[in-house]
C-alpha cells in the first residue's frame, strides 16, 4: 500500500535554530498537510497545500512557519527560529482522488532544547 | 469553529465490544474519519463513513453516524490486545484539513 514517508523520525534541535521537516506524499496525490501533536495533547491543523501554494493555515501557522514543495516530489515544513513550546510530533500528510481520504505519515518528533 | 469531544479513555476485556464515541458541532463535515494511533507511532487511518450514510461496516469496525444528534460512533467487535491504542475521529470538509477529536485511549485487558 503506499504511505507518506516523514524524515527524520526525531529531532533534537537548540533553541533559536531553524529546521527543516521532510515529506515525501503519496506520488499521485495532489493535498498535502502539516499538522502537530504536542505531546498528550489534540492533534492540530498547521497548513494545507494546493497547487503550489498555502491553500488554508491555522492561527498556529505564523511567520515563522513556512511550507514548500521544492522538487515535486517533496513536501517540507521549516520552522525558522525554533521555539521550545514547537517541541511537538509534526505529521505530514496528503489526499487526493474520488475520495479525499488523508494518509499520515508516521511524524517527525521535534524536541526543542 | 468546529468542536469535536470524545471521552478519555476506555477499558475493556478482551473478546468483549467496543465503543468509543465522538461528538461534534458542525454539521457541514462531509467526511468523517477513524484514525489509530499506536504509542510512539503515527495516525493509521481505520475507516471512514460518508455524511449521507448512517452506518458502514469494515470487517471487525462498524461505523454508526446520528447525524440528528452529531454522534459517530466506532464499534470494534471481538476486541484483542492488539487493539489497544489511541482512536481519535476527524472531521473533514472534503479535500480542507481535519479537524481532530481530543481521542480516547482504549486499553484492552486480557
Amino acid at each position: 500500500e503506499p504511505e507518506v514517508t516523514q524524515t527524520p523520525s526525531h529531532q533534537v534541535t537548540q533553541m533559536g535554530q531553524e529546521v527543516i521537516l521532510r515529506c515525501v506524499p503519496i506520488s499521485n496525490h495532489l493535498y498535502f498537510y502539516w499538522y502537530r501533536q504536542i505531546l498528550g495533547q489534540k492533534v492540530e491543523f498547521l497548513v494545507s497545500f494546493y497547487n503550489n501554494e498555502i491553500s488554508e493555515k491555522s492561527e498556529i501557522f505564523d511567520d515563522q512557519f513556512s511550507v514548500e514543495r521544492p522538487d515535486g516530489s517533496n513536501f517540507t515544513l521549516k520552522i525558522r527560529s525554533t521555539k521550545l513550546e514547537d517541541s511537538a510530533m509534526y505529521f505530514c500528510a496528503s489526499s487526493g482522488g474520488g475520495l479525499r481520504k488523508a494518509f499520515f505519515g508516521q511524524g517527525t518528533r521535534l524536541t526543542v532544547v | 469553529g468546529e468542536d469535536v469531544e470524545q471521552s478519555l479513555f476506555l477499558s475493556v476485556r478482551e473478546g468483549d465490544s467496543s465503543v468509543i464515541n465522538c461528538t461534534y458541532t458542525d454539521s457541514s463535515s462531509t467526511y468523517l474519519y477513524w484514525y489509530k494511533q499506536e504509542p510512539g507511532a503515527g495516525l493509521q487511518l481505520l475507516t471512514y463513513i460518508f455524511s449521507n450514510m448512517d452506518m458502514k461496516q469494515d470487517q471487525r469496525l462498524t461505523v454508526l453516524l446520528n447525524k440528528k444528534d452529531k454522534h459517530l460512533s466506532l464499534r470494534i467487535a471481538d476486541t484483542q490486545t492488539g487493539d489497544s491504542a489511541i482512536y481519535f475521529c476527524a472531521l473533514g470538509p472534503g479535500r480542507r484539513a481535519l479537524t481532530f477529536g481530543s481521542g480516547t485511549r482504549l486499553q484492552v485487558q486480557p
